[in-house]
């Protein structure tokens, strides 16, 4: 299985500063044929399933406000949160689709 | 709007078998461009991917749940369900049926609201 491993597993923020999650997988989740990374970033706010934030490392879903953005490729990766606002504070979880069983990150708490 | 809704007992004695359905509305199961997942989480811990089920029924298992698990849908009545046999008090957890594009994003992103099930005598 590839392991993914976040940093750190809290964080502490105020409102408006930037917030830098890191995610690293044990082994590389580049698809060399589309030259995209399989990674994706999901924010789990309290009695809610996660929200998808980010797939192909960098792409941003529909409808998620453009402070958040992803980056990296290969085995690291981070998200970003530019200006951090009081609805950000959840779980963020990575997670590798590059192969089966799809793995996630143990979660990084951001906290203000 | 797709919507996923989980239902099934939300309390499973030791040894017997876990099962859970995922209703779909908004969506088809049936269609080709989505895989249908099944993960849990439990109580206070990260998110674990149990598998996946493709409308021809083709599935993917974690190798750590495989020899326990059973995933299968039902394309009329559109909706897919999960089958845990032998269950102990480690699969104590909140399930989630959630979609995932088998061509484009590969991310998860239509979830059900989760459902818990404790695994007690």
């Amino acid at each position: 299985d590839i392991v993914m491993t976040q940093s750190p597993d809290s964080l502490p923020v105020s409102l408006g500063e930037r917030a830098t999650i890191n995610c690293k997988s044990s082994q590389s989740v580049l698809d060399s044929s589309s030259d995209k990374s399989s990674l994706a970033w999901y924010q789990q706010k309290v009695g809610q399933p996660p929200k998808l934030l980010i797939y192909w490392a960098s792409t941003r879903e529909s409808g998620v406000p453009d402070r958040f953005s992803g980056s990296g490729s290969g085995t690291d990766f981070t998200l970003t949160i530019s200006s951090l606002q009081a609805e950000d504070v959840a779980v963020y979880y990575c997670q590798q689709y590059y192969t089966t069983p799809y793995t996630f990150g143990q979660g990084t708490k951001l906290e203000i | 709007q797709v919507q996923l809704q989980e239902s099934g007992p939300g309390l499973v004695k030791p040894s017997q078998t876990l099962s859970l359905t995922c209703a779909v509305s908004g969506g088809s199961v049936n269609s080709g461009d989505y895989f249908w997942s099944w993960i849990r989480q439990s109580p206070g811990k990260g998110l674990q991917w149990i598998g996946y089920i493709y409308y021809s029924g083709t599935t993917y298992y974690s190798p750590s749940l495989r020899s326990r698990v059973n995933i299968s849908v039902n394309t009329s009545r559109n909706h897919l369900s999960l089958e845990l046999r032998s269950v102990t008090a480690a699969d104590t957890a909140v399930y989630y049926c959630a979609r995932v594009s088998a061509f484009s994003s590969g991310g998860h992103d239509y979830w059900g609201q989760g459902i818990l099930v404790t695994v007690s005598s």
